[in-house]
């Protein structure tokens, strides 16, 4: 199926770093969805964004989705060693409830 | 809120057998739900889409004969892999939507992790 692009494909920072990472894609989405994947588990819902412009915040994290609704970032700020995980975004066309994953940002934190 | 469990968390099925992966809504009623394949180090790729009471739509290349999906209830959604070989050992997740609230919000269990010797 179609793929976002997300980037980076990795990260490694120092505790305390801000982190950037985006999704864009060629399509419009009506929905943007950022999620974390620990190790072997399920992915988990951060943030999830409604609105062209829309800019959310949850806790140190904040992502925005882009005006031309063809991209979204996710910021993390003040980063610590459990931020360590997979972050994907995933977005919605117009129609029906099908997620379309971004290939996943890996983030390291050094203590 | 929106907690989805899956079961088992991992199994180890021998090649030519057929294994049954559950997923279920704890707190909502799911009225859509959705299978995931993950490989390692790679994104998740949707397998089908299943509606509460109705067959399941599949993604292209998903061969549903192979990969038996079940909706038989609001909070229950069963995975069957039959005569599993080891190319299907991979990462499985499911995830549920609500019919109500934030309709485009999906919630992820935990994932079963198959492996076909």
């Amino acid at each position: 199926g179609q793929q976002l692009n997300q980037s980076p494909q990795s990260m490694f920072i120092q505790e305390g770093e801000d982190v950037s990472m985006n999704c864009t894609s060629s399509s419009i989405f009506n929905t943007w969805l950022w999620y974390k994947q620990d190790p072997g588990e399920g992915p988990v819902l951060l943030i999830a964004l409604y609105k062209a412009g829309e800019l959310t915040s949850n806790g140190r994290l904040t992502a925005q989705f882009g005006i031309t609704r063809k991209d979204s970032f996710l910021n993390i700020s003040a980063s610590i060693p459990s931020d360590v995980g997979i972050y994907f975004c995933a977005g919605r066309e117009t129609s029906g409830s099908r997620l379309t994953f971004g290939e996943g940002t890996q983030l390291t934190v050094n203590p | 809120g929106a907690v989805v469990s899956q079961h088992p968390s991992r199994v180890i099925c021998k090649s030519g057998t057929s294994v049954k992966i559950e997923c279920r809504s704890l707190d909502f009623q799911a009225t859509t739900m959705f299978w995931y394949r993950q490989f390692p180090k790679q994104s998740l790729m949707l397998m089908a889409t299943s509606n509460e009471g109705s067959k399941a739509t599949y993604e292209q290349g998903v061969e549903k004969d192979k990969f038996l999906i079940n909706h038989a209830s609001l909070t229950l959604s069963t995975l069957t892999v039959t005569s599993a070989h080891p190319e299907d050992s991979s990462f499985y997740i499911c995830s549920a939507k609500s019919g109500t609230g934030k309709s485009y919000e999906q919630y992820f269990g935990p994932g079963t992790r198959l492996t076909v010797t």
